[in-house]
């Protein structure tokens, strides 16, 4: 049973420019979170999906944006690259129904903004 | 608004010692809480997680953390560090409103010495 999975692993862009990162949750799971994580900090929650719509946010400009799929995929959309959004960016999955239950991790997408 | 605060960004141990990583909540409703252990360029793996059943709380590889609401705290704890155990730990908190919004902690690196 694959876990989560992220992709690219490694992303290099200049400002101004656009990334898409994609996840693919757990198998069974329906709710995709994404995460940013800046050198020595802890994940800062951006947005979670649930039903191919966004459900919360977090405190992130309206440069980030997101998607999920049917299939319960997701992307998450960053316009305008800044030299800040440089971070680890984390997807985890999870199921709607089971408040508490744990979240699954990717290894995560490491974007450099230069 | 939920918070955790972590105590220490770096915490050292000789091997074999006892591992104390602290980690104190702030929500207006019952929380649930987490640890998370994160290795190097990898995502957050789950130690252990509080939902208001028992208030002391076992998880994987001997860690262990006790729910105090008298003082809002839920501290991990290791009998006898390993070599292994060197990593950056996350103490999360979210709440049953929250969609499985996890709030995270800024995280504690530990450093075991041989």
């Amino acid at each position: 049973d694959a876990g989560v999975t992220q992709s690219p692993t490694h992303l290099i862009k200049t400002r101004g420019q656009q990334v898409t990162l994609r996840c693919s949750p757990k198998s069974g799971h329906d709710t995709v979170s994404w995460y940013q994580q800046a050198l020595g900090q802890g994940p800062q929650f951006i947005f979670q999906y649930y039903e191919e719509e966004e459900r919360q946010r977090g405190n992130f400009p309206d440069r980030f944006s997101g998607h999920q799929f049917p299939n319960y995929s997701s992307e998450l959309n960053v316009n305008a690259l800044l030299l800040g959004d440089s971070a680890l960016y984390l997807c985890a999955s999870s199921l709607e129904l089971s408040m508490g239950e744990k979240l699954f991790f990717g290894s995560g997408t490491q974007l450099s903004v230069l | 608004a939920q918070s955790v605060t972590q105590l220490g960004s770096h915490v050292s141990v000789s091997e074999g010692a006892l591992v104390l990583l602290r980690c104190n909540y702030s929500s207006s409703v019952p929380p649930y809480l987490f640890w998370y252990v994160q290795y190097p360029n990898q995502g957050l793996q789950l130690l252990l997680k509080y939902t208001s059943a028992a208030t002391l709380v076992k998880g994987i590889n001997d860690f262990e953390a006790e729910f105090k609401k008298s003082e809002t705290s839920f501290h991990l704890t290791k009998p006898s560090a390993h070599m292994s155990d060197a990593a950056e730990y996350f103490c999360a908190v979210a709440y049953s409103g929250g969609y499985q919004k996890v709030t995270f902690g800024t995280g504690t690196k530990l450093q075991v010495i041989p």
